[in-house]
């Protein structure tokens, strides 16, 4: 049971490029969720998904896209990069809502 | 938006010392959640709880919700060098929303050996 997993680790973008951040979860959860965490801070929230097929923003959307095909997985797209969304990005999976299990965390520097 | 406070933001330690730190709200939370985070690491559930006025303990950590359902308190005993790291607590606002959960800013615990 590897819990809740994210790909890559590290990652440096340069200024409008693309990518996405891959999150699995093998908890059969039915919600997951995307923060991010400045230096210093709390966690802000991105997106969230309460199942398959269903995603809904949270406290800090733009610039970023989300899709739910699968339970498992919840991948993150960054597109046109900026430097504002240098950041350690969290996955989290919950069975319920509440209490989550976080992944182990993407740290992205954009430049 | 919804905002929770934590207090202290930090703290700097004696190993063997108590430690006690809480989390207030302007609003009305149905669950307190305490999480800690590592250096590097994702945030941890401690603790969870579900109503006003349960104390629940994981260990040496023992964990309140206040009886106004806005506030929950923290309290670790005996503190270790392990205890290093940045206290969350969270919870989702209101009375029936689980879908969003929001997060503290944090309380940061230095244990000096």
């Amino acid at each position: 049971n590897a819990g809740v997993t994210q790909t890559p680790k590290f990652r440096i973008l340069k200024i409008g490029q693309s990518m996405t951040l891959q999150c699995t979860q093998d908890m059969n959860h039915n919600y997951m969720y995307w923060y991010r965490q400045d230096p210093g801070m709390g966690l802000k929230l991105i997106y969230y998904s309460v199942g398959a097929g269903i995603t809904d923003k949270g406290e800090v959307p733009n610039g970023y896209n989300v899709s739910r095909s699968t339970t498992e997985d919840f991948p993150l797209r960054l597109e046109l990069a900026a430097p504002s969304q240098t950041s350690v990005y969290f996955c989290a999976s919950s069975p319920q809502g509440a209490e989550q299990y976080f992944g182990p965390g993407t740290r992205l520097t954009v430049t | 938006g919804q905002q929770l406070n934590q207090s202290p933001q930090s703290m700097f330690i004696q190993e063997g010392e108590d430690v006690s730190m809480n989390c207030t709200s302007s609003s009305i939370f149905n669950t307190w959640l305490w999480y800690k985070q590592e250096p590097g690491e994702g945030p941890v559930l401690l603790i969870a709880l579900y109503k006003a006025g349960e104390l629940t303990s994981n260990g040496r950590l023992t964990a309140q919700f206040g009886i106004t359902r806005k506030d929950s308190f923290l309290n670790i005993s005996a503190s270790i060098p392990s205890d290093v790291g940045i206290y969350f607590c969270a919870g989702p606002p209101g009375e029936t929303s689980y879908d969003k959960v929001i997060f503290g800013p944090g309380t940061s615990l230095s244990v000096i050996p």
